[in-house]
């Protein structure tokens, strides 16, 4: 069955330090990919997605993300974390069959940013 | 400002209650989705509808009821409210074709006491 997998569900990072948020998926054909974040009592918000096009992608806020065929990952990633970026992630991904009008998302991950 | 409305944003139900969460879009688009979020578990899709008339199944549909009667709106009813529906859903939507990304609304955090 389709899944996706989101490694660490709390991050704590330094200001300014680096960000990586892992996601795997599992798929026998190229899904679409997305990375969407939550601030908080809100709804989610599309950071960027990956549609087959080029496969490091860039998004909003400064972060990007990089299709990995050979790993089944899309890992987000962020050079400078600033406390702003505080927030919850979630990666998600197109079924493997039923067409593509639906998401699988993962189970979230909690990113910390501390002075 | 455009976008996806839910209504009511905070609900509080008895056992056997039931209820119906509105979403509604003015986005003229085709997909919509209801989606519960639950602690370390991520969002799970409940209904989903691909146009107006239609609904589908998705992972987690017992105990809910949709209905799209309306291109812009969807409609979500529990009929007999549980305490495992304790949760906070949320209404997405898409244009045709959907790989261009959700708008979600900005959830409703239901309690079933």
């Amino acid at each position: 069955a389709q899944s996706v997998t989101q490694l660490g569900s709390h991050v704590s990072v330094s200001e300014g330090a680096l960000v990586l948020l892992r996601c795997n998926y599992s798929s026998s054909v190229p899904p679409y990919l997305f990375w969407y974040v939550q601030y908080p009592n809100q709804g989610l918000q599309l950071l960027l997605k990956y549609t087959s096009a080029a496969t490091l992608v860039k998004g909003i806020n400064g972060f990007e993300a990089e299709f990995k065929k050979s790993e089944t990952s899309f890992h987000l990633t962020k050079p400078s974390a600033h406390m702003s970026d505080a927030a919850e992630y979630f990666c998600a991904v197109t079924p493997e069959s039923g067409g593509y009008n639906k998401l699988i998302f993962g189970a979230g991950t909690r990113l910390a940013v501390h002075p | 400002n455009a976008g996806v409305t839910q209504t009511p944003k905070f609900r509080v139900l008895k056992t056997g209650q039931s209820m119906t969460l509105l979403c509604a879009q003015d986005m003229n688009h085709e997909y919509m989705y209801w989606y519960r979020q639950d602690p370390g578990m991520g969002l799970r899709l409940i209904h989903y509808s691909v146009g107006e008339g239609t609904t589908a199944k998705g992972e987690v549909p017992d105990g809910y009821n949709v209905s799209r009667l309306k291109k812009q709106n969807f409609l979500l009813g529990l009929e007999s409210a549980a305490p495992s529906q304790t949760s906070v859903y949320f209404c997405a939507s898409s244009r045709d074709p959907p790989y261009w990304g959700y708008t979600f609304g900005s959830g409703t955090r239901l309690t079933v006491v």
